[in-house]
């Protein structure tokens, strides 16, 4: 299965301040139409888990701009500009280019 | 407005047997894969078997193959999870999720003696 590893896996943040999310994969996410299939998931806290963004870098509707990904192949990050009370949460990538869909272990945004 | 609702969670004895139902509305319900992914207390988060948009592929974790069966009814904007020989560490919230992105509230499955 490919492992998805996470860090830091927790992060105390400073509101208004920036946060960054790293995930390592442990193969290549490009899958054969030379797309890479990873994406980003907030869950708060009681809350069922919210897709940010697909596809690496693309922001889903409703999404506010401060959240934005990037990467390629088998390393990538999501990134916060300005930390808000509302982003507090666990964030999780996933890829769903190889079955089974994995996911990566969780980091805890929380405020400072 | 995407809904799905999930129901069927409850209390079981291992080794029991269990059915899960999501009623989706607000999308092309067949034109959809689904799946069922699930969170065990405290912990993250698990893919546990995808379907295609007619039903033809179905599609399953390791961990639950030969137990679990996930089924859809296009006709009814249905899906089902047939949860057979359950484990204690069967034990999660069971999401039922469309095309990995739209994802209902969940409901409790909790495997104990």
């Amino acid at each position: 299965d490919v492992v998805l590893t996470q860090s830091p896996l927790s992060l105390p943040v400073t509101l208004g301040q920036p946060a960054s999310i790293s995930c390592r994969s442990s193969q290549s996410l490009v899958n054969s139409d030379g797309n890479t299939d990873l994406a980003w998931f907030q869950q708060r806290p009681g809350q069922s888990p919210r897709r940010l963004i697909y596809a690496i870098s693309n922001r889903d509707s409703g999404v506010p701009d401060r959240f934005s990904g990037s990467g390629s192949a088998t390393d990538f990050t999501l990134k916060i500009s300005r930390v808000e009370a509302e982003d507090v949460g666990v964030y999780y990538c996933m890829q769903f280019t190889h079955w089974p869909h994995t996911f990566g272990q969780g980091t805890k945004v929380e405020i400072k | 407005e995407v809904q799905l609702v999930e129901s069927g969670g409850d209390l079981v004895q291992p080794g029991g047997s269990l059915t899960l139902s999501c009623a989706a509305s607000g999308f092309t319900f067949a034109n959809s894969w689904m799946s069922w992914l699930r969170q065990a207390p405290g912990k993250g988060l698990e893919w546990v078997a995808n379907i295609k948009p007619d039903g033809s592929g179905t599609y399953y974790v390791d961990s639950v193959k030969g137990r679990f069966t996930i089924s859809r009814d296009n006709g009814k904007n249905s899906l089902s999870l047939q949860m057979n020989s359950l484990r204690v560490e069967d034990t999660a919230v069971y999401y039922c999720v469309r095309s990995g992105r739209e994802w209902g509230q969940g409901t409790l499955v909790t495997v104990s003696s």
